[in-house]
């Protein structure tokens, strides 16, 4: 069981929004910068939002992260059947000293 | 452009051992940490080890730790992953990654698998 948490599975109709949450603790979120990672089917994770709410270049601003607290909460506007993926959370934990994933969100897009 | 790739994978048997590596291209590979991480067959994703720019700080995660040993060859721009004592449960694809710690994993290798059986 992961010390950062996320729902297993979500869904959601094309064009409509989700959001996908991470909770963590105060030693994790509650005291450094959250990543989010997609990973399309078969193939590598990729960085989608970093420092808790910022795009890499060439990602659509149909994605966006926010924090509050000790949660994190990627969102995703105008679903599109690409966006099916597997969603990871990830953040450093300063009581732990270990890099922290979540078990990831399966978003499918019908 | 920024590219990472991977190469050591494989079938072994629980006991054995395999070297990953990893060549970096398209950024100054001497500058940055960098990252491992796998994953196992239909599961998440798990931090396994990290190293500095300069090689001089590393860390392991629990499961590995005594086993595994990172290592890099700026030279090179390659980043290694020593694995001994290989045990059915390392079974994973493994990924390389640019960055560490409290930074982002900002590219990741394309993964190789490595499959401990017997």
């Amino acid at each position: 069981q992961s010390v950062l948490t996320q729902s297993p599975s979500m869904s959601a109709a094309p064009g409509q929004k989700v959001t996908i949450s991470c909770s963590g603790s105060s030693s994790n979120i509650g005291k450094n910068y959250v990543s989010w990672y997609q990973q399309l089917p078969g193939a590598a994770p990729k960085l989608l939002i970093y420092e808790n709410n910022k795009r890499p270049s060439g990602i659509p601003d149909r994605f966006s992260g926010s924090w509050s607290g000790t949660s994190a909460t990627l969102g995703i506007t105008g679903l599109q059947t690409g966006d099916e993926a597997d969603y990871y959370c990830g953040t450093w934990d300063s009581r732990l000293r270990t890099v922290l994933f979540g078990g990831g969100t399966k978003l499918t897009v019908l | 452009e920024v590219q990472l790739l991977q190469s050591g994978g494989g079938f072994i048997q629980p006991g054995g051992s395999l070297r990953l590596s990893c060549v970096a291209s398209g950024f100054t590979f001497s500058t940055y940490a960098m990252t491992w991480v796998r994953q196992a067959p239909g599961k998440g994703l798990e931090w396994v080890s990290d190293i500095s720019a300069s090689s001089s700080n590393s860390d392991y995660a629990d499961s590995v730790v005594g086993r595994f040993t990172v290592s890099r060859d700026n030279s090179k721009s390659t980043l290694y992953l020593q694995m001994n004592s290989l045990r059915v449960e390392d079974t994973a694809i493994y990924y390389c990654a640019k960055g560490w710690r409290d930074y982002p994993l900002e590219y990741w290798g394309q993964g190789t698998l490595v499959t401990v059986s017997s």
